[in-house]
């Protein structure tokens, strides 16, 4: 029943570990996004992808890839986790209209990296 | 870069009592859509309210709504009768249209505390 969902919700490892996090959507949506929250609360985009393929790109470190199998689905995975990984990882999707364009969030994912 | 800006970190209303977040943002786009997200404790982005720039009638959802200010580009979020479950994280932010596939660009967020 749930719209956009993640896993897990909470992700506790060391440094230097690699880690993913997987992405589902069940809502037909063609576009699906990544956003990052910091300890201070901003979220910022980090990736987009429309049907299966990278739009966007933020400046964000190359140990991040994200990758799309299906376009209901867009995992990210971080090799060599640092300190300053840890966050909320939030995805996202849309329909890909200009007459509907609302973003429908997973519930995020808290990152802690030790 | 389209920037958005929220001057207020924290804000306290007493419950019944009407409050206004405040949102300003920077583009050079005549034509964008301007959201209002909640995140409660629990830590879900919730849609409040939308607004799509060339629509000049103020958007409102029950106890919500903004004015929006194209000129001024401003657009701020009024609760009327706040609830304890209003206690959140808002965040203003600006989507450019493109498809419908360009991500937000959200402001640092206002703390909302209603007291009871």
């Amino acid at each position: 029943d749930t719209a956009v969902s993640q896993t897990p919700k909470y992700l506790v490892t060391q440094m230097g570990n690699d880690k993913s996090i997987k992405c589902e959507q069940n809502l037909g949506h063609d576009t699906m996004y990544w956003y990052k929250q910091d300890s201070k609360k901003f979220l910022k985009i980090m990736f987009s992808y429309n049907n299966k393929e990278l739009i966007i790109n933020e400046t964000v470190p190359n140990r991040f890839s994200p990758k799309s199998p299906d376009k209901a689905h867009l995992n990210l995975h971080i090799n060599s986790l640092e300190l300053g990984d840890s966050a909320v990882y939030f995805c996202a999707s849309s329909p890909s209209s200009v007459l509907s364009y609302e973003q429908y969030f997973g519930p995020g994912t808290r990152l802690t990296v030790t | 870069a389209q920037t958005v800006t929220q001057s207020q970190p924290e804000m306290s209303v007493q419950e019944a009592e009407t409050v206004t977040l405040s949102c300003t943002y920077d583009t050079s786009e005549s034509n964008y859509y301007l959201f209002w997200y909640k995140q409660p404790p629990s830590r879900q982005m919730i849609l409040v309210i939308r607004q799509e720039a060339y629509k000049q009638q103020n958007a409102t959802e029950n106890r919500f709504s903004v004015n929006f200010q194209k000129a001024a580009k401003s657009f701020s979020l009024k609760i009327s009768d706040s609830q304890l479950g209003d206690t959140a994280m808002y965040f203003c932010a600006f989507m450019k249209p493109n498809s419908g596939n360009t991500p937000l660009v959200f402001g640092k967020g206002t703390r909302l505390s209603v007291i009871a």
